[in-house]
């Protein structure tokens, strides 16, 4: 049973440009948040999909965006790509009806 | 944005000795969670709290949820080389369709045999 899985597992980016994280839950799975992971820090929520809108959002700018897809898959955009946005970006999923997220291993982003 | 309270930074431990983490927080939670994070990977559940004051133990692992609800505490028993890794409490206010995890800084344990 393939549990959460990120693409790219790595990703170099320069600034100003844009950049698409994908991510698929965990089968079973139909909501799916997006965590931001710096350096020596926790995961910082980012926002959560349910039912293809996006349910809760942290405290991101606008240059964050995402989609979930019919198939509960989703997707992470970053645009106008800061030296500061460079972090572990995390793709978490949940079952119907409950509350324990399953983490996937993360897209490694560096921005230069 | 917020994140809980966890400290040290670092822990030192000898293999076969046990050892105790804090998490606080300014906020009330209803769940915390302690997830452990291995390089290149995310965090795994360790063990999940819902009520205030539940003591609940997965192997050599124990965990309580504080009665003020701001506050948990894990201990591992008996350490061996595979627990290195960083440990995060996170916390959870399950209000209708909100249920992100507010993160602590995480803990870096080390073992040594």
């Amino acid at each position: 049973d393939a549990g959460v899985t990120q693409s790219p597992t790595h990703l170099i980016k320069t600034r100003g440009q844009q950049v698409t994280l994908r991510c698929s839950p965990k089968s079973g799975h139909d909501t799916v948040s997006w965590y931001q992971q710096a350096l020596g820090q926790g995961p910082q929520f980012i926002f959560q999909y349910y039912e293809e809108e996006e349910r809760q959002r942290g405290n991101f700018p606008d240059r964050f965006s995402g989609h979930q897809f019919p198939n509960y898959s989703s997707e992470l955009n970053v645009n106008a790509l800061l030296l500061g946005d460079s972090a572990l970006y995390l793709c978490a999923s949940l079952p119907v009806g409950h509350h324990d997220y399953t983490f996937g291993s993360g897209t490694r982003l560096t921005v230069v | 944005g917020q994140q809980l309270n966890q400290s040290p930074q670092s822990m030192f431990i000898q293999e076969g000795e046990d050892v105790s983490m804090n998490c606080t927080s300014s906020s009330i939670f209803n769940t915390w969670l302690w997830y452990k994070q291995d390089p290149g990977e995310g965090p795994v559940l360790l063990i999940a709290l819902y009520k205030a004051g539940e003591l609940t133990s997965n192997g050599r692992l124990t965990a309580q949820f504080g009665i003020t609800r701001k506050d948990s505490f894990l201990n591992i028993s008996a350490s061996i080389p595979s627990d290195v890794g960083i440990y995060f409490c996170a916390g959870q206010l399950l209000t209708g369709a909100n249920s992100k995890l507010t993160f602590g800084k995480g803990i870096t344990l080390s073992v040594r045999p």
